[in-house]
């Protein structure tokens, strides 16, 4: 069975702050991929990032990065210099290679960006 | 290019009442997905089909809940007779088989409020 968590309920932060929402997660698969998705306030959920099992390479894009271990079977998500408009629902996603193709959303993290 | 397309984006019914709703894939894209996102659950799977054949509907709740794909660019999900605790905001979404384990594109998903 495959179990993400994310144990960030709710993060508040201030305007130009950096801030890491964590993702954990657990597979009996040697081959996997995860995600993150954004859901902000509109409610749509919007694809930011896909990483396979086989790439531990950390990943940067404008002020998000990406930080995954798979010695600690994390995979944990940076926004630098946090904006208003990151303010969103934040859901880490785990897709087993080997399973029927059945993602599994961690239960999100809500990020509040104040002005 | 289009996105996923739901339709109707919200939806108030009384209790017992019939509930269709609707979703139209990205062309091209050969799997589609039903979720259902409520606080206490977070983001379920209900079913999904490959190809217009549904290939697992084992998160389908109950009997009252049937979904149809009768072409490639069409897909209904009904409730009937819906009940209160449907109530929760049901997305859709498709991805391609091609490039393997591509991300999921989501759409605006139905709000749904069964009185």
């Amino acid at each position: 069975a495959q179990k993400v968590t994310q144990a960030q309920t709710e993060i508040s932060v201030v305007e130009k702050e950096d801030v890491t929402l964590d993702c954990v997660y657990e597979t009996r698969d040697t081959t996997y991929y995860l995600f993150w998705y954004k859901q902000p306030p509109s409610g749509e959920l919007v694809f930011l990032i896909r990483r396979n099992s086989f790439d531990e390479q950390n990943e940067i894009s404008g002020r998000y990065s990406w930080n995954f271990q798979k010695s600690t079977s994390s995979f944990n998500f940076t926004i630098t210099a946090s904006q208003v408009v990151d303010s969103a629902v934040y859901f880490c996603a785990l897709l087993p290679s080997g399973s029927a193709r059945q993602l599994t959303f961690g239960s999100g993290t809500q990020l509040t960006v104040l002005p | 290019d289009a996105g996923v397309i739901q339709s109707p984006r919200h939806e108030v019914t009384e209790m017992g009442q019939e509930v269709t709703l609707r979703c139209k894939p990205i062309s091209g894209h050969d799997y589609l997905f039903w979720y259902r996102q409520t606080m206490m659950r977070g983001l379920e799977l209900l079913i999904y089909f490959n190809n217009n054949v549904p290939i697992d509907d084992s998160g389908m709740p109950e009997d009252r809940f049937s979904a149809k794909m009768p072409n490639a660019s069409f897909s209904t999900l009904k409730i009937q007779p819906s009940e209160p605790r449907d109530s929760a905001v049901y997305f859709c979404a498709s991805r391609t088989g091609t490039v393997k384990n591509s991300p999921l594109h989501f759409g605006n998903g139905t709000r749904l409020t069964v009185t």
